[in-house]
C-alpha cells in the first residue's frame, strides 16, 4: 500500500542495533503516555504505555523512558529487526477528558 | 475475536459525491474517534463520540459528518464540501472506564478522489 508520512523524520539503523525514538511533549500536566507502531497501509498498533508516576517501563524488546523534567519521552527497541520498520507515534493524555494527543511520528528504517 | 473493523479498505470518490466510511467495533467500547492522516503529518482528529447519540467536532470537522446511533457503529460521511478528501482515514475506539487510556485502531480506509 501507499506509504504514509513521506516527509516524517527518519531514523535509519542497522539490523541488530538498538534504536531510540524520541518524542517531546508540551503539557506538564499530561499523566499518561503511549507508543504506537504503524506499518505501511495499516492502522497503529499499541506497543507500550507509561504513567507519569513512572520513569521507565519495559516490555518485550522495548523500553519506554519518561523524563518529566524536560518533558521528553523515548522508545528504545533492542536488537532491531526488519519487522520493526514502521512509523512510530507517541501520544499523551493531556486532560481528564481522556483524549489522546498524538505526536507527528518518526519513520524507522532497518537496514539488513 | 474482538476488534474494530473499517470498510472498505480502498474507496474512490468522484468530485461532488458524498461517500460514507464504515467503522464497527465489537469491543463494547464507549468512545469512538475518526482521524485523518496525510503524508508528512500525524493524526488529525475529525470527530469523536464519547457515548451513543452524542458526538463532538474535532480539529478538522469541516466537510465531514458522523452519526452514533449504536454503540458499535460510528460511520463517517465525507461530503462534497470537503475540498481535499484524499487521505488515509483511521477509526479508533476506547474503553469508557478509567485506568487504561489507549485507543484501539482499525486498519484504515484509503480514500482517493478521481
Amino acid at each position: 500500500g501507499e506509504s504514509v508520512g513521506l516527509h516524517l523524520p527518519t531514523l535509519s539503523v542497522q539490523e541488530g542495533d538498538n534504536s531510540i525514538i524520541n518524542c517531546a511533549y508540551s503539557n506538564s500536566a499530561s499523566d499518561y503516555f503511549i507508543w504506537y507502531k504503524q506499518e505501511s497501509g495499516k492502522g497503529p498498533q499499541f506497543i507500550i504505555d507509561i504513567r507519569s508516576n513512572m520513569d521507565k517501563r519495559q516490555g518485550q524488546r522495548v523500553t519506554v523512558l519518561l523524563n518529566k523534567t524536560v518533558k521528553h519521552l523515548s522508545l528504545q527497541i533492542a536488537a532491531t529487526q526488519p519487522g520493526d520498520s514502521a512509523v512510530y507515534f507517541c501520544a499523551e493524555r493531556r486532560n481528564a477528558g481522556n483524549m489522546l494527543t498524538f505526536g507527528g511520528g518518526t519513520r524507522l528504517m532497518v537496514k539488513p | 475475536d474482538g476488534g474494530i473493523t473499517q470498510s472498505p479498505k480502498y474507496l474512490f470518490r468522484k468530485e461532488g459525491q458524498n461517500v460514507t466510511l464504515s467503522c464497527e467495533q465489537n469491543l463494547n467500547h464507549d468512545a469512538m474517534y475518526w482521524y485523518r492522516q496525510d503524508p508528512g503529518q500525524g493524526l488529525r482528529l475529525i470527530y469523536y463520540s464519547q457515548i451513543v447519540n452524542d458526538f463532538q467536532k474535532g480539529d478538522i470537522a469541516e466537510g465531514y459528518s458522523v452519526s452514533r446511533e449504536k454503540k458499535e457503529s460510528f460511520p463517517l460521511t465525507v461530503t462534497s464540501a470537503q475540498k481535499n478528501p484524499t487521505a488515509f482515514y483511521l477509526c479508533a475506539s476506547k474503553r469508557g472506564d478509567s485506568g487504561y487510556y489507549g485507543y484501539t485502531f482499525g486498519s484504515g480506509t484509503r480514500l482517493t478522489v478521481v
